[in-house]
């Protein structure tokens, strides 16, 4: 079974930079993978951040960014801001139209 | 403006049946393939169904394959999911989602609430 793995919670300072990372039970994780990132504040609809790795969504800061660090996907947020105070799901586009979610992080701004 | 917007949510009981729509405009909706998302209560989100653009090849996670059936009506712009033998682990927000360029999922419906109970 295909497991999906981020951390479960991270805490940034204010102005801080802070790298969330999107890993595979079996394996690394490529651009093939097609990592998008996605971010959800309690009570709100998932908001689209990062598709295919590193594509910032329409009216995305550029304070959000997506690469592949080693084996893993990343979402960096440079210069933190309490609104980014939220969880953030990774997902990968796994072939034949399916996908996995990770379980997501939580991100506290502190 | 991108929109879609979900209906028939509501209260079932286990073994029950309902069928979810998400009516959509704002762009060619026969050119893009659509998902259903759902997230159960204080859990995370969780990939659950999706149809492509001309309808012909439908998937469906392993959880809910067998029992939901997914499927779109282009000239009314909505697609649907038919929900049968359901199960209180089946209670979620379900989400409509566009799927968008490089396997990304770009807009988001607010939800409809299953909720699976006797």
């Amino acid at each position: 079974q295909t497991v999906v793995t981020q951390e479960p919670a991270f805490s940034v300072s204010p102005g801080g930079t802070v790298t969330l990372t999107c890993g595979l039970n079996s394996g690394s994780v490529s651009t093939n993978y097609y990592p998008s990132w996605y971010q959800q504040t309690p009570g709100q609809t998932p908001r689209t951040l990062i598709y295919n790795t590193n594509t910032r969504s329409s009216g995305v800061p550029d304070r959000f960014s997506g690469s592949i660090l080693g084996d893993k996907a990343a979402l960096i947020i440079t210069g933190a801001q309490a609104d980014d105070e939220s969880v953030y799901y990774c997902v990968l586009y796994m072939g034949s139209d399916i996908w996995v979610f990770g379980g997501g992080t939580k991100l506290t701004v502190l | 403006e991108v929109q879609l917007v979900e209906s028939g949510g509501g209260l079932v009981q286990p073994g029950g049946s309902l069928r979810l729509s998400c009516s959509a405009s704002g762009f060619i909706f026969s050119s893009y393939g659509m998902i259903w998302v759902r997230q159960a209560p204080g859990k995370g989100l969780e990939y659950v169904s999706a149809v492509r653009n001309n309808g012909a090849s439908t998937y469906y996670a392993d959880s809910v394959k067998g029992r939901f059936t997914i499927s779109r009506d282009n000239s009314k712009n909505t697609v649907s999911l038919q929900l049968n033998s359901l199960r209180g682990e089946d209670t979620a927000v379900y989400y409509c989602v566009k799927w968008g360029t490089y396997y990304g999922m770009d807009v988001w419906g607010q939800g409809t609430t299953v909720t699976v109970s006797s």
